[in-house]
């Protein structure tokens, strides 16, 4: 079945470093992509979302990018702070129909 | 601007019990989501409505259910409670997609506990 995937469950960074989040997804007609941070007790949070005609999109410290060749979205948070740390989702769709979210990525920030 | 706010925050009940848990969207918003997070698991498609009908919903038994109302609220009602549908039920909503879609914006959930 169709599912969205992240490659590391755990990401450590020191405060200052930039960080890297990775999702595989298995479907090539998603046409649009969410990044969301979930911090705890909270709802997710809407960061950065990317449309399948583009291939990079960039937002205050954060840039996702989009690999429709290899089916794989990242998203890059410049400078990491330690409010940045948080479980970090990416979610596809395709056709308008309901989002498909993937497990998380969980980031931890050093100091 | 208001966001997505649901209720209750917490919800304790027995098994065999029927929960309600409530949503109201952002101002503007015509489509509303529901998810099921279990503890350390992602999030569950439940259901989907926009212009107060039923558009998909996912993989959960019927006693899952739900409505939207005129003014755009929802309702997730869950019947026969069973242990493990012990989850943060979180809610989202989105604007008509007009052939687009929308970004979803969520709400920070309700967190039912099944005893």
């Amino acid at each position: 079945g169709e599912s969205v995937g992240l490659h590391l469950p755990t990401l450590s960074v020191q405060e200052g470093d930039n960080s890297i989040i990775n999702c595989a997804y298995s479907n090539s007609a998603s046409d649009y992509f969410i990044w969301y941070k979930q911090e705890s007790g909270k709802g997710p949070q809407f960061i950065i979302d990317i449309r399948s005609n583009m291939d990079k999109r960039q937002g205050q410290r954060v840039t996702v990018l989009l690999n429709k060749t290899v089916k794989h979205l990242s998203l890059q948070i410049a400078a990491t702070q330690p409010g940045d740390s948080a479980v970090y989702f990416c979610a596809e769709n395709h056709y308008g129909q309901n989002f498909v979210f993937g497990p998380g990525t969980r980031l931890s920030v050093l100091p | 601007e208001a966001g997505v706010t649901q209720s209750p925050t917490h919800l304790i009940k027995t098994r065999g019990q029927q929960a309600t848990l409530r949503c109201s969207p952002i101002s503007g918003h015509t489509s509303v989501y529901w998810y099921q997070q279990a503890l350390g698991l992602g999030l569950q498609f439940l259901l989907w409505y926009d212009e107060g009908e039923e558009r998909n919903r996912g993989n959960f038994p019927p006693r899952f259910s739900g409505r939207q109302f005129p003014n755009y609220s929802s309702e997730l009602n869950v019947n026969a409670l069973e242990l493990e549908d012990s989850a943060l039920y979180l809610c989202a909503s989105s604007l008509a997609g007009r052939g687009v879609v929308q970004p979803q914006h969520f709400g920070d959930g309700t967190r039912l506990s099944i005893l």
